[in-house]
């Protein structure tokens, strides 16, 4: 079966610059999770989707981070400005929706904003 | 709200000894308690869960966990090392207040030949 999807794999940007991550999840998953992690530190949930609506955005930094997933499928978590503290990987990950189900994660899009 | 500790950075142990990494949580409630997994480059995988039942809980290439709510962890260990188990280890654990998961910092394991 396909995995989560994410592109791009790296991205170096300036900044005040802004980006823009993709992930398309598993078919057929109707939950869909952004999480931070930064080096040495665990990863940290920024956004969470069920079908295209948002359950939990309470830890998303909404100056500047925006996500979305507007048919339900995949997403886009964008990031403008851009700075120094965003570089961090950016992990995309699915589940059918129960929460205590175990979640398939993509291999993230590495950020370093210099 | 919940959180996750992980207190050894690494842990190093030789192929074929047993292999233990260390984790402490605290929730409101029953807990809901994860192991996931990252090679390098890689994303997370999942290895195994403790919902509710038995404390012993076996999951994925030969790892289990016991769940001790008197001491409020949850230990990972695997019987015998292998030099390809070397990777990233975090604990994570979910509250129904709130339905996010927490993950701990992690641990670093080296598993040497």
């Amino acid at each position: 079966e396909a995995g989560v999807a994410q592109s791009p794999r790296y991205k170096i940007i300036e900044k005040r610059q802004s980006v823009a991550f993709w992930c398309n999840p598993i078919s057929g998953h109707a939950t869909l999770y952004w999480y931070q992690q930064i080096l040495g530190q665990g990863p940290k949930l920024l956004i969470q989707f069920q079908n295209n609506g948002v359950v939990d955005d309470s830890q998303l930094p909404k100056d500047r981070f925006s996500a979305e997933r507007l048919k339900g499928v995949d997403s886009t978590l964008k990031i403008q400005p851009a700075k120094l503290e965003d570089s961090a990987v950016y992990l995309c990950a699915s589940s059918f929706g129960r929460v205590d189900e175990k979640l398939f994660f993509g291999s993230g899009t590495q950020l370093s904003v210099l | 709200a919940q959180s996750v500790a992980q207190p050894e950075d690494q842990v190093n142990v030789a192929e074929g000894n047993p292999l233990t990494v260390k984790c402490t949580y605290s929730v409101s409630g029953n807990p809901y308690l994860f192991w996931y997994v990252q090679y390098p480059n890689r994303g997370l995988q999942f290895l195994l869960k403790y919902i509710t039942g038995d404390n012993l809980v076996k999951g994925s290439y030969g790892f289990e966990a016991e769940f001790n709510k008197s001491q409020t962890s949850f230990h990972l260990k695997k019987p015998s090392a292998l030099v390809s188990d070397s990777a990233l280890y975090f604990c994570a654990v979910l509250s129904y207040g709130n339905n996010r998961l927490a993950f701990g910092k992690g641990n670093q394991v080296v598993v040497i030949p």
